[in-house]
């Protein structure tokens, strides 16, 4: 596509419930990336994908969080029993290299727990 | 581990008025250096960003940045703001050549430009 898209745009859960938030990256970009940013915070990294493996997760806050990327393109970020400081918007990017060459972003989710 | 302060948190200008957002990095291997803005309801975009060669990068709406190694700084100019500014600007830095690809970002400076 044009741009990254993300979906939903807004998602409003009640606490305890699962959430799925997905992100469908520019065709034939390689690197795809999840950031958090929090109410007055900056962009907090999340994982990282090549392909369709991960090899930094390093960001992810708690193993109630989770990520997969398919056939190198969709990924979705998966948040488990989902938590109020778990609000924030959810920002996916990616780029044709590995990061080097800076990141398109999308429009992000914004996830709001009740 | 690579970080990025910037060290205003808040900006306030007149239109007209001159420009410089502080940003440093601690990395002390190659990097690359980027300015992000978020402009109201909008989605981040690249600004301008740095990889090597001329340390003085020129990026859109006028917008420039010197990568000043000796300081590991990476401050943002523009000459003259427009109200149009108004946005938050992210300064970030990633290892050049580094498995560990990931862009790390500043907390974000905000500008408010009075008309």
């Amino acid at each position: 596509g044009a741009g990254v898209s993300q979906s939903p745009s807004n998602k409003v859960t009640e606490k305890g419930k699962d959430v799925e938030l997905r992100c469908d990256p520019i065709s034939g970009h390689t690197a795809l990336y999840w950031y958090r940013q929090s109410l007055g915070q900056g962009l907090e990294f999340l994982i990282y994908f090549q392909g369709n493996s991960a090899p930094d997760k390093s960001g992810l806050p708690s193993d109630r969080f989770s990520a997969e990327r398919t056939g190198g393109s969709v990924s979705t970020l998966t948040i488990q029993r989902t938590q109020q400081e778990d609000s924030a918007v959810y920002l996916c990017a990616s780029s044709s290299d590995r990061g080097q060459g800076g990141y398109t972003f999308g429009s992000g989710t914004r996830l709001t727990v009740v | 581990a690579q970080s990025v302060s910037q060290h205003n948190h808040h900006v306030i200008l007149s239109e007209a008025a001159s420009l410089e957002l502080g940003c440093n990095y601690s990395y002390g291997g190659t990097v690359n250096l980027f300015w992000y803005v978020q402009y109201p309801g909008q989605h981040l975009q690249l600004l301008l960003k740095y990889f090597s060669g001329d340390p003085l990068v020129k990026g859109i709406k006028g917008f420039e940045a010197e990568f000043i190694k000796s300081k590991f700084s990476f401050n943002l100019r523009k000459p003259s703001v427009q109200w149009s500014d108004t946005a938050e600007y992210f300064c970030a830095v990633n290892a050049g050549y580094s498995s560990a690809s990931k862009i790390i970002f500043g907390s974000g400076t905000r500008l408010s430009i009075r008309p």
